[in-house]
């Protein structure tokens, strides 16, 4: 079955490290996301891509970098930059810019 | 500063009644709206979309409908069932826009 896959689901980072959150999607959709969800806010878009080898800031994408290699795979990493990066992450792709999403099952980052 | 905006956090139906979830969004610009459901510490899954070209889609037991004018949409469900008890989030973008903007969500209980 087609779908996206993210891991781990849950995560535990020690202040200073950075850690990195896999996403991978065998649907051959071009498009990819990051969002973070937090207690009471909607989903916030860290990065995102649209084709190999090319991806464009969100709106927090500050202490976080991503890469683009492959179609199928779109890691997120969480730097020491990144100042509170205990939340829920998501990852999604689409099949084209702006068409509907499919969403992982998300990664629980913790900070300990 | 939030686009979409969710402004009922929570919502308790009766099974069998209807349940309608709001959503509001700022941006005039936006033409394409979905709808996602989200269960705890999973991804969110696709629901029902609507274009600004139309002010009504159905699938089933639930219809979203979208007024221009008031920058308002607004998701019915009829009847609710206990298993649509989840996190429901509304989406915007523009066609020629890269991202989709997410309320805050409203968590919908179905009471037995």
């Amino acid at each position: 079955d087609g779908g996206i896959t993210q891991s781990p689901k849950y995560l535990f980072r020690k202040e200073g490290q950075n850690v990195t959150l896999s996403c991978e999607q065998n649907l051959n959709h071009d498009a990819m996301y990051w969002y973070r969800q937090d207690p009471g806010q909607g989903l916030r878009l860290i990065y995102y891509s649209q084709i190999v080898n090319d991806f464009q800031k969100g709106d927090i994408a500050e202490g976080y970098s991503v890469s683009r290699e492959k179609k199928e795979s779109f890691p997120l990493t969480v730097t020491s930059a990144q100042k509170n990066p205990t939340a829920f992450y998501l990852c999604a792709s689409s099949i084209e810019r702006n068409y509907g999403y499919t969403f992982g099952s998300g990664t629980r980052l913790t900070v300990v | 500063d939030q686009q979409v905006k969710q402004n009922s956090p929570s919502l308790s139906v009766q099974e069998g009644r209807i349940s309608i979830l709001n959503c509001d969004y700022t941006n005039s610009m936006f033409d394409y709206f979905l709808w996602y459901k989200k269960y705890p510490a999973e991804g969110p899954t696709f629901l029902i979309s609507i274009s600004s070209i139309k002010d009504k889609n159905e699938d089933g037991r639930f219809t979203v409908f979208l007024n221009k004018s008031a920058k308002h949409l607004s998701l019915h469900i009829v009847p609710s069932q206990p298993g649509d008890s989840a996190v429901y989030f509304c989406a915007a973008s523009r066609y020629t826009g890269n991202q989709f903007y997410f309320g805050t969500g409203t968590s919908l209980t179905v009471i037995p």
